[in-house]
């Protein structure tokens, strides 16, 4: 079957560093995609990562290990505006999107 | 227009009513997509499209239909709408289907 997790809810302090994980279980592998959604509003592509390894790009970074069906966005220097939902996106071999529930961020001052 | 645009907002619909959502991109994007989100679970594909004239099925078609009759029109159709059918529709598009996909503002559809 297919399966992603995340987890539910996390909270973080302004300024500071939060790391989110996704772990998944796909019948096929094609690449892994974060998204960032804003409540009542679409999501937002982040990052992508289809090779082992960090990929960085400003506050935001994100990692995967395939052999161990693993990916996190870390955010850095967190600002109040980063309370959102991050979506955790697989891609299968048919080039379809297997979404996680979503981690909802809540930043406190 | 700019990006994906989706109408209506919102809809209060009577079960039992035909209802369309419509979608339409400017990108001159090949691929579009269908989501429902609903609280506690991840977004689930509806239908999808990879080019004009060629349409599929995700994970939860049933009660849906769609149609791809141009690059830039995409509309969803409730043939006869149940209250199961009551969540967030979001639109999406991507220049091809392995590419990250844009998505639109949704729609909030509740079906009493």
């Amino acid at each position: 079957g297919q399966n992603i997790d995340q987890p539910t809810e996390m909270t973080a302090t302004e300024g500071a560093i939060v790391q989110i994980n996704c772990t998944y279980q796909t019948s096929g592998f094609n690449g892994l995609f974060w998204y960032q959604q804003h409540a009542g509003e679409a999501p937002t592509f982040l990052s992508y990562n289809v090779l082992d390894g960090l990929e960085e790009k400003g506050r935001f970074s994100s990692f995967l290990s395939r052999s161990k069906g693993y990916s996190y966005l870390l955010l850095k220097e967190l600002q109040m505006k980063d309370s959102a939902s991050y979506l955790c996106a697989v891609r299968d071999l048919n080039y379809q999107l297997i979404w996680g529930a979503g981690t909802k961020l809540i930043i406190k001052p | 227009i700019a990006g994906i645009t989706q109408a209506p907002t919102s809809q209060i619909l009577a079960a039992g009513r035909r209802m369309t959502l419509r979608c339409t991109q400017d990108m001159r994007h090949n691929a579009m997509y269908w989501y429902r989100q609903d609280l506690g679970l991840g977004l689930r594909l509806i239908h999808y499209s990879n080019t004009a004239g060629t349409t599929g099925k995700g994970e939860v078609p049933d009660g849906y239909s769609v149609s791809r009759a141009n690059t830039d029109d995409f509309p969803l159709t409730l043939a006869s709408a149940v209250p199961s059918q009551t969540s967030v529709y979001f639109c999406a598009s991507s220049d091809r289907e392995y590419n990250e996909q844009f998505f639109g503002p949704g729609t909030r559809l509740t079906v009493l």
